[in-house]
């Protein structure tokens, strides 16, 4: 069955260093997402990305946030100076369409220290 | 903005006891909705969804939910959980004018003893 992989499943980083987090969505699927989980707390989405660009955001992608899709399979998250705030797992999803189902990866855990 | 509530944060019960876990919402229009499961150390999988039609929805595994758009609710429920449905259930929302967004409930965490 056809899954969204990320790398790394965990990152230690120093606060203030940059972060990549990078996801393979599911070949065929066009909407790419961005969540993230802090501890204890909900699942909030971040971004969506649909035909080579952002097509929302919410307000915690702010400014330190950038996602790309480099090569037509990889879809990255750049966290570009982190915050011990940033501290979460993070999620990226797939779907096809619109509608479709939503698919997501198993997550990649950021401890900033 | 919309939002979604889930009551229960912490459930446990015996096998082949009936589940049932609360989520409401708060957006007056029109909504998809959803419920995901995250087994120990996986990922969010889609258990159900509801974008139209029969408010009864039938999902994987033998778990239903319930659209009742009068008390904004979209509860879960299977009549005998197994010791395998031990996870942690997330409900989330879609409001037709959020675009592709889904708002997640805080999740509840399910644990059901052999």
């Amino acid at each position: 069955e056809p899954e969204v992989t990320q790398t790394p499943s965990h990152q230690v980083t120093q606060m203030g260093q940059e972060v990549i987090l990078r996801c393979v969505p599911i070949s065929n699927h066009l909407y790419f997402y961005w969540y993230r989980q802090i501890l204890g707390q909900k699942v909030e989405f971040l971004v969506s990305f649909y035909n080579n660009e952002i097509s929302e955001k919410s307000e915690i992608f702010d400014d330190q946030f950038s996602v790309e899709r480099p090569d037509g399979s990889n879809f990255t998250l750049k966290i570009r100076s982190t915050k011990l705030e940033d501290s979460a797992m993070y999620f990226c999803a797939s779907k096809t369409d619109h509608t479709g189902e939503l698919f997501f990866g198993e997550g990649s855990r950021l401890t900033v220290l | 903005a919309q939002s979604v509530s889930q009551h229960n944060h912490h459930v446990i019960l015996s096998e082949a006891a009936s589940l049932e876990l609360g989520c409401n919402y708060s957006y007056g229009g029109t909504v998809n909705l959803f419920w995901y499961v995250q087994y120990p150390g996986q990922h969010l999988q889609l258990l159900l969804k509801y974008f139209s039609g029969d408010p009864l929805v039938k999902g994987i595994k033998g778990f239903e939910a319930e659209f009742i758009k009068s008390k904004f609710s979209f509860n879960l429920r299977k009549p005998s959980v197994q010791w395998s449905d031990t996870a942690e259930y997330f409900c989330a929302v879609n409001a037709n004018n959020a675009g592709n967004m889904l708002t997640f409930g805080g999740g509840t965490r399910l644990m059901v003893k052999p």
